[in-house]
């Protein structure tokens, strides 16, 4: 079993939509976990942090459930500019290390 | 946003060769990390380096590689011989004072021919 598994996309959604990635990880040991977003040939930059409580930035909602070992990320109204590659990320302060999901390919059309 | 700087932007190299890659994290930063990207593929973690000592790093990170800090502010990846299936993009990462969410460089694409 992987040790972050994600959504395997691609999702093609209109623009206006609202879409949920979803993601697993093995390993309750895991302490940290976050969203990051790759555009194509660039680097992963930090879309957010995932907390118990839940939280949200602006059209962006990020969940963490630590009984079902599950994190999600919504996006509501989406934009064009939201197409990219999200990247569920969990951190093992044990480890010392952070573990990339495979991503989900997100794109947003007119 | 932490700026995280890496050198080059690409090298192509042949196989066999050397090369050295360059990443400069965040100002006083003792923590930092490789990571590499094939082509399509996911990030996978190389090696965590702490204080001039490599503190965890991946079975991919084998005898052919190694990590340095050569002076105050740089830290190299350096590669050995280097093989055709070595081609991919090496990004550096500075965490955060938790040393939890990472700051990645814009990653130096390595081709080899």
């Amino acid at each position: 079993r992987k040790e972050v598994e994600q959504d395997p996309g691609p999702f093609n959604v209109p623009e206006g939509a609202t879409v949920a990635f979803n993601c697993t990880y093995s390993n309750s040991a895991s302490q940290s976990f976050f969203w990051y977003r790759q555009d194509c040939r660039k680097e992963p930059k930090l879309l957010m942090s995932v907390y118990s409580s839940g939280n949200e930035d602006g059209r962006f909602t990020a969940q963490l459930n630590r009984a079902s070992q599950y994190i999600s990320l919504l996006i509501r109204d989406s934009k064009l500019s939201d197409s990219a590659t999200y990247l569920c990320v969990v951190y093992n302060t044990n480890a010392g290390k952070s573990t990339f999901g495979d991503g989900t390919t997100l794109t947003v059309k007119p | 946003e932490p700026e995280v700087t890496q050198t080059p932007s690409h090298q192509v190299t042949q196989m066999g060769q050397e090369v050295i890659l360059r990443c400069v994290p965040i100002s006083n930063h003792l923590y930092f990390y490789w990571y590499r990207q094939i082509l399509g593929q996911k990030v996978e973690f190389l090696v965590s380096f702490y204080n001039n000592e490599i503190s965890e790093k991946s079975e991919i990170f084998d005898d052919q590689f190694s990590v340095e800090r050569p002076d105050g502010s740089n830290f190299t990846l350096k590669i050995r011989s280097t093989k055709l299936e070595d081609s991919a993009m090496y990004f550096c990462a500075s965490p955060s004072t938790r040393k939890t969410e990472a700051f990645f460089g814009q990653g130096t694409r390595l081709t080899v021919v």
